[in-house]
């Protein structure tokens, strides 16, 4: 069963727009969640997290939103930029315990 | 970099033989993570490791083992190589907060 879902497997959006990337989650215990960006033939690298008590949480282009009514979170970059083209995954946990993680989204941004 | 790096990076390798991927850290991070990367699937939990000799395993562990002797090391070892086996691992390593660091990854391909 997967507690991670991210159903878009990919999206392309123009330079300068935003790109909205979503993810949702089954497990209610989850009270961390992660979002990793990698590039190919790369290690994923950490981008943003946010943690249960809140609901947004904002990195210079990069803001996340949690709504734990709905189990979900998304990624907003603004504005999209070539460089972030890349796939992008959902991760969460409780705890101390073992990161799951989505199946990612392709980003393309189109210049 | 991160202070973690993963041996060898590419490696090909015959139906039937073990095969050893090491995974070595100089953060002195307590734990320390196996994920395979497929296509459709995302990031998979092998094992994970939570101290010296401790251990315990992840979604997909089946036809695969662990040890960590030392803080520094985690050894992931494919005691007899499958097809299905053939993928990307990353390893992961975290502290005291909840990111995850990702090495680079060795691709693996069982022929």
């Amino acid at each position: 069963d997967q507690q991670v879902k991210q159903n878009s497997p990919s999206l392309s959006v123009q330079e300068g727009r935003i790109s909205i990337l979503n993810c949702d989650y089954t497990n209610s215990m989850f009270d961390y969640f992660l979002w990793y960006k990698k590039y190919p033939a790369e290690g994923p690298t950490f981008l943003i997290s946010i943690s249960s008590i809140k609901d947004k949480n904002e990195d210079g282009r990069f803001t996340v939103f949690l709504n734990k009514s709905a189990k979900h979170l998304s990624l907003h970059i603004v504005p999209s930029q070539p460089g972030d083209s890349a796939v992008y995954f959902c991760a969460s946990n409780s705890g101390n315990t073992p990161l799951v993680f989505g199946k990612g989204t392709r980003l393309s941004v189109i210049a | 970099d991160a202070g973690i790096t993963q041996s060898p990076r590419h490696k090909v390798t015959e139906t039937g033989t073990p095969v050893t991927l090491r995974c070595h850290q100089t953060e002195n991070h307590r734990y320390m993570y196996w994920y395979r990367q497929d296509p459709g699937h995302g990031l998979r939990l092998i094992h994970y490791s939570y101290g010296v000799k401790d251990t315990d395993k992840g979604e997909v562990s089946d036809g695969y083992s662990v040890s960590r002797s030392k803080t520094e090391d985690f050894l992931l070892t494919l005691e007899s190589a499958t097809s299905s086996q053939t993928s990307v691992y990353f390893c992961a390593i975290s502290g005291q907060d909840y990111g995850y660091t990702f090495g680079s990854g060795t691709r693996l391909t069982v022929v």
